[in-house]
């Protein structure tokens, strides 16, 4: 049974934190994600990585980092963590060559930052 | 310009009817993927559904179909006979195929809520 799992269901950070949510894929995917999903703006993607050690900004990079040191670890990274980040963040991975492979997600983090 | 839309923020369904779920899209890759998923409350995003741009036919799963009209560029999911459990949120998504191009693209999604 394919798993992409993430660390925490819910967190709770204080303003000003350094926040790392980590997901980790037992798929041996190349490719993936991090997304945010905030009520009527659907999914919107933060960063991904297509390789070990290689990353790419999404559409909305700002306040975030992510590393990539293992094939199956993505992390991402709020530097200082700010009350307009709260939000669900969701960790996607998929294989690259397979034109009609589906993206498997995770189960969702839920950030509150008080 | 937004990739996905979906212009139902919400809709309701009788049990045992058949519900459609509107997708349109942009791009102009020849080459791309469109994909369903379902949200349920608990926040896992559950695969349903998938067609590529040069599928001859709409693909179906078992009650899910897809209505897929090229030069319309949208890609309806159909789902029939509904369920109560069928009440969740639905992303209509698209991958682009050109080398390079990594993202899948959501649009902002539909509630559906199933009524007994």
């Amino acid at each position: 049974d394919v798993k992409v799992t993430q660390s925490s269901r819910y967190l709770v950070k204080r303003t000003g934190e350094k926040v790392f949510l980590e997901c980790v894929q037992d798929m041996d995917h190349e490719n993936m994600f991090w997304y945010r999903q905030d009520p009527g703006l659907g999914l919107r993607l933060i960063y991904f990585s297509y390789d070990v050690k290689m990353k790419e900004k999404g559409d909305i990079p700002e306040g975030y980092s992510v590393s990539r040191e293992k094939k199956e670890r993505f992390s991402l990274i709020l530097e200082s963590a700010s009350t307009n980040q709260t939000s669900m963040y969701l960790c996607a991975s998929w294989t690259q060559g397979f034109r009609d492979t589906e993206a498997f997600f995770g189960q969702g983090t839920r950030l509150t930052v008080v | 310009a937004q990739k996905i839309t979906q212009t139902q923020p919400g809709m309701f369904v009788q049990e045992k009817e058949a519900v459609t779920l509107d997708c349109t899209y942009d791009t102009s890759d020849p080459s791309y993927g469109l994909f369903w998923y379902k949200q349920p409350s608990s926040g896992e995003m559950i695969f349903l559904i998938y067609q590529g741009s040069y599928d001859q036919q709409n693909a179906t799963e078992g009650r899910y179909s897809l209505n897929f009209q090229k030069a319309r560029k949208s890609a309806n999911l159909v789902i029939s006979a509904s369920q109560l459990g069928d009440s969740a949120m639905y992303f209509c998504a698209m991958r682009e195929f050109t080398p390079g191009a990594n993202n899948l693209f959501f649009g902002t999604g539909t509630r559906l809520t199933v009524i007994p």
